[in-house]
């Protein structure tokens, strides 16, 4: 199955770590890459491969993999991350690329 | 600094065809390090993959959009462009460009900035 599950939403107080999940048997043969997208704005790109962040993106953002779980962490999150955060990937086999059903972040 | 922009009709008839174009400044469209990307995004809800064309000038469609998308591209004016025909309701969305780079995991590594198209009765 090439489907990407998350939780619809997760809440996290100001300056604690909060971990984002993407499900999905495809993880098992393929990294996750994840995008942040704030409200009216296009997505950003946060992390890509195994754990890699592009330039200028914080390192309070962090990527991993267990199984058929992608994990993004943000530690020490703070009022600038509320946002909807997706996973995805790219089947090379197939050139597909799927997405993840996404997750709302907000504060408590 | 690249940037990407959408251009095209905000309504468009059911039916008929969504054209879009995606005018590409401060890179080529023509590097064999990146490929260039449709995704759409219905309001409220996730993002879709439509679509990827190459340097070669390969393309990948979402299968289920396969039948009704063409993606293109003109890199004498460094635009790519969407065509998706017989459109519904249900293609009513904002639609995305996006730059994808093969050394970055083949990761959507630019975004436009998002055009929304309605269809229309």
């Amino acid at each position: 199955s090439s489907e990407l599950t998350q939780d619809p939403v997760v809440s996290v107080a100001l300056g604690q770590t909060v971990s984002i999940t993407c499900q999905g048997d495809i993880l098992r043969d393929f990294y996750a890459n994840w995008y942040q997208q704030k409200a009216g704005q296009a997505p950003t790109l946060l992390i890509y491969g195994k754990h890699n962040r592009p330039s200028g993106i914080p390192d309070r953002f962090s990527g991993s993999r267990s199984g058929n779980t992608a994990t993004l962490t943000i530690s020490g999150a703070q009022a600038e991350d509320e946002a909807d955060y997706y996973c995805s990937l790219r089947d090379s086999s197939t050139n597909q690329y799927v997405f993840g059903t996404g997750t709302k972040v907000t504060f408590l | 600094q690249v940037q990407l922009q959408e251009s095209g009709p905000g309504v468009v008839k059911s039916s008929e065809t969504l054209s879009l174009t995606c005018t590409v400044s401060g890179g080529s469209i023509r590097s064999n390090n990146y490929f260039w990307n449709w995704i759409r995004q219905h309001p409220g809800k996730g993002l879709e993959w439509i679509g990827s064309i190459y340097y070669s000038g390969r393309t990948y469609y979402s299968p289920s959009l396969q039948s009704r998308v063409t993606i293109s591209g003109d890199p004498s004016i460094n635009q790519f462009s969407l065509r998706l025909s017989s459109v519904t309701a249900a293609d009513t969305a904002v639609y995305y460009c996006a730059r994808g780079a093969t050394y970055m995991e083949y990761a959507f590594q630019i975004w436009g900035q998002g055009t929304m198209v309605t269809v229309s009765s």
